[in-house]
């Protein structure tokens, strides 16, 4: 069965700070990894994709980056803002997992001032 | 603008009653997924459909049923035979190509069940 694990749970940064979160899975058979941000009582948007044949993927401030063979995946903030502060998950798209995400159970960042 | 609608945006019910949560796209994507969220817990699937007139149950269906009628509406009901109602509901939908898989959420639904 694919897991897919983010740890810590909870990250508290000062502003300005560069920090990167992790994401791991068990099943080195992934085909996509999606990370997404979560806002108080809203839905997910999504952040960023890589596709198993790319390894790293950057949109502004942020970078994602995909190991295979390791089973993990980091996103990358830059130069932290309060407006970071949300729950980011990942999840994975497995070979042989049909058209379904596993879903990490996220990280809660806050970026205080 | 393109995009998942999901309304209400918060409902209420009272205990022994069905209740149906919309789901509308207009991305053309054929795939439509149903997610609960609890406190705590992350995801959990409860329905998804691959094409129209055809779902298959995720891994906490009990208590929930679905239909796809037309590709861009997937409704989620509720039923009274679901223990633990009260949650945040979130519907997706996901297109494939070229490679890649990409999911997109709608804002969500929180239910409240007294």
């Amino acid at each position: 069965k694919q897991e897919v694990t983010q740890i810590p749970a909870a990250l508290s940064v000062p502003e300005g700070e560069n920090l990167v979160l992790n994401c791991s899975f068990t099943d080195s058979a992934i085909y996509n990894l999606q990370w997404f941000r979560q806002d108080p009582g809203k839905g997910l948007t999504s952040l960023l994709l890589i596709q198993s044949s790319q390894r790293e993927q950057t949109s502004g401030r942020l970078n994602a980056s995909l190991d295979k063979s390791s089973g993990r995946s980091t996103l990358y903030i830059a130069a932290s803002q309060p407006g970071d502060s949300a729950t980011y998950l990942c999840a994975g798209h497995f070979t042989g997992g049909g058209n379904k995400l596993t879903f990490g159970t996220g990280t809660q960042l806050k970026v205080e001032l | 603008d393109g995009g998942i609608t999901q309304s209400p945006k918060y409902l209420f019910r009272k205990e022994g009653q069905n209740v149906t949560l919309s789901c509308e796209q207009n991305l053309n994507h054929d795939a439509m997924y149903w997610y609960r969220q609890d406190p705590g817990q992350g995801l959990r699937l409860i329905y998804y459909s691959q094409i129209v007139n055809d779902f298959q149950k995720g891994d906490i269906a009990e208590g929930y049923s679905v239909s796809r009628e037309k590709k861009e509406s997937f409704p989620l009901t509720v039923t009274s035979a679901q223990k633990n109602p009260t949650a945040f509901y979130l519907c997706a939908s996901s297109y494939q190509a070229g490679g890649r898989f990409e999911q997109y959420f709608g804002p969500g639904t929180r239910l409240t069940v007294t």
